[in-house]
């Protein structure tokens, strides 16, 4: 099974400012299949970026994804106020596919 | 536009049993791999499992926490998937998602039905 890790567990931000989450994976995500949510309170969780990079439908540019076999980013470029949530990364390249425990982004 | 829509959650006892179903629209059905995903009050999600389609074989896949209690299934010809429940645990209770990829577009997820297993 793969472990997903990720980093920091909690990060405080202002508005404007810029955001890098880190997915870190026990063993080589196969063809890079992973994938990052963001999650507000009583809201199902929302896919942000699919195979390491694509933007889901309807994702603002300021999202962005990289990385490649254990090492994952998230990079949201400027914060908006509506930013602010739990986000959770994915790997779904070998059964079982697993979440990381998530990266909450709070207003500083 | 792709939909998933399930139903069936509600509050059951520990030691009893629950089907959960998900309506699938938008897309066809038969081709697509399947998946469940469950998240508890105040946790991250976890995948539960999927279920291949059936020209791929229909072969299904668990997690451990559930391999034995759960099982996945689905009647493609009434574009529905179905989670079985059995042997329900207190930490069982979750939100039930039911969810599916595809290349363009990525994660698709339900809007979840909650599973309450309580005295």
């Amino acid at each position: 099974e793969i472990v997903l890790t990720q980093s920091p567990g909690t990060l405080s931000l202002s508005p404007g400012e810029r955001a890098t989450l880190s997915c870190r994976a026990s063993q080589s995500v196969t063809n890079n299949y992973l994938a990052w949510f963001q999650q507000k309170p009583d809201q199902a969780p929302r896919l942000l970026i699919y195979g390491a990079s694509s933007r889901a439908t309807g994702i603002p540019d300021r999202f962005s994804g990289s990385g490649s076999g254990t090492d994952f980013t998230l990079t949201i470029s400027r914060l908006e106020p509506e930013d602010f949530a739990v986000f959770y990364c994915q790997q779904y390249g070998s059964s079982p596919y697993t979440f990381g425990q998530g990266t909450k982004l709070e207003i500083k | 536009e792709l939909q998933l829509v399930e139903s069936g959650g509600g509050l059951v006892k520990p030691g009893g049993s629950l089907r959960i179903s998900c309506a699938a629209s938008g897309f066809t059905f038969s081709d697509a791999w399947m998946s469940w995903v469950r998240q508890a009050p105040g946790k991250g999600p976890e995948w539960l499992g999927l279920i291949a389609r059936k020209i791929g074989g229909g072969a299904s896949k668990y997690a451990a926490p559930v391999e034995g209690r759960f099982t996945i299934s689905r009647d493609d010809s009434k574009n529905t998937l179905y989670l079985e429940m059995n042997s329900l645990k207190t930490e069982d209770t979750a939100v039930y998602y039911c969810t599916t990829y595809r290349p363009v577009g990525g994660w698709y997820w339900g809007q979840g039905t909650l599973v309450t297993v309580s005295t």
